[in-house]
């Protein structure tokens, strides 16, 4: 089956730092990438999907500016979460399209901000 | 803004009954729809995947997809206590651009 690796699984950085997570496809190629957010109980927010070698396409309220997403490959997309503050604290997850097996999900960064 | 819309929950099984899970969305030229089962702490999973009117059967699991009233729903037979989850319902939008979430059914399955 579809395989995408998603790390760091949990990172814990200080308020005012920028934090990169990576997104891989491992055994097929991702057109598509998209990234959610997830707070507790509460559902996957869509920020922002990435097609490679373009611009993502960031959604309503969504900073692009803090939130950067890099998609320079069709195997990985990067989302750097740029001068960290404790309200980005969340569940970051990415998924990938672009084979048989529909969308694939990481297994998600916990990211939290002291 | 399309929108997925299904039951927090809880929903509360005994051990071996039908769990009945189920979904609305508005976005009508969608055409594909996924259920994914989420643990705690953890990423979605895929379940079953439907696209066609009638229902699809995987195992245990049953999709049901009725495109005229816009609703799918997910059947779990014989629950098992390993079945407790959250289980987000997914339409992916009629540009096929994005794939949009309920906000999950929380299903208790006790022994």
């Amino acid at each position: 089956g579809a395989v995408v690796s998603q790390h760091p699984s949990r990172v814990i950085c200080k308020s005012g730092t920028s934090v990169k997570i990576e997104c891989r496809s491992l055994d097929f190629q991702a057109t598509t990438m998209f990234w959610y957010r997830q707070f507790p109980k509460k559902s996957l927010m869509l920020m922002a999907t990435s097609n490679e070698g373009s611009k993502a396409t960031y959604e309503q309220g969504v900073e692009k500016d803090k939130f950067l997403i890099n998609h320079a490959s069709l195997t990985l997309s990067t989302l750097t979460v740029t001068s960290a503050h404790p309200e980005d604290s969340s569940f970051y997850i990415c998924s990938a399209a672009g084979n048989s097996y529909g969308y694939t999900f990481g297994s998600g960064t916990r990211l939290t901000v002291v | 803004q399309k929108e997925v819309e299904q039951n927090s929950g809880p929903l509360s099984v005994p051990e071996g009954a039908i769990a009945s899970l189920n979904c609305t969305y508005s976005d009508r030229g969608s055409q594909s729809f996924f259920w994914y089962r989420q643990y705690s702490g953890k990423s979605p999973e895929l379940i079953m995947s439907i696209y066609s009117n009638g229902d699809k059967e995987d195992g245990r699991f049953t999709a049901q997809l009725n495109k005229a009233s816009q609703y799918v729903s997910l059947l779990i037979r014989d629950s098992q206590p390993s079945d407790s989850a959250t289980y987000l319902c997914a339409v992916l939008n009629q540009a096929g651009t994005a794939l949009i979430f309920g906000k999950g059914t929380t299903l208790s399955v006790s022994s």
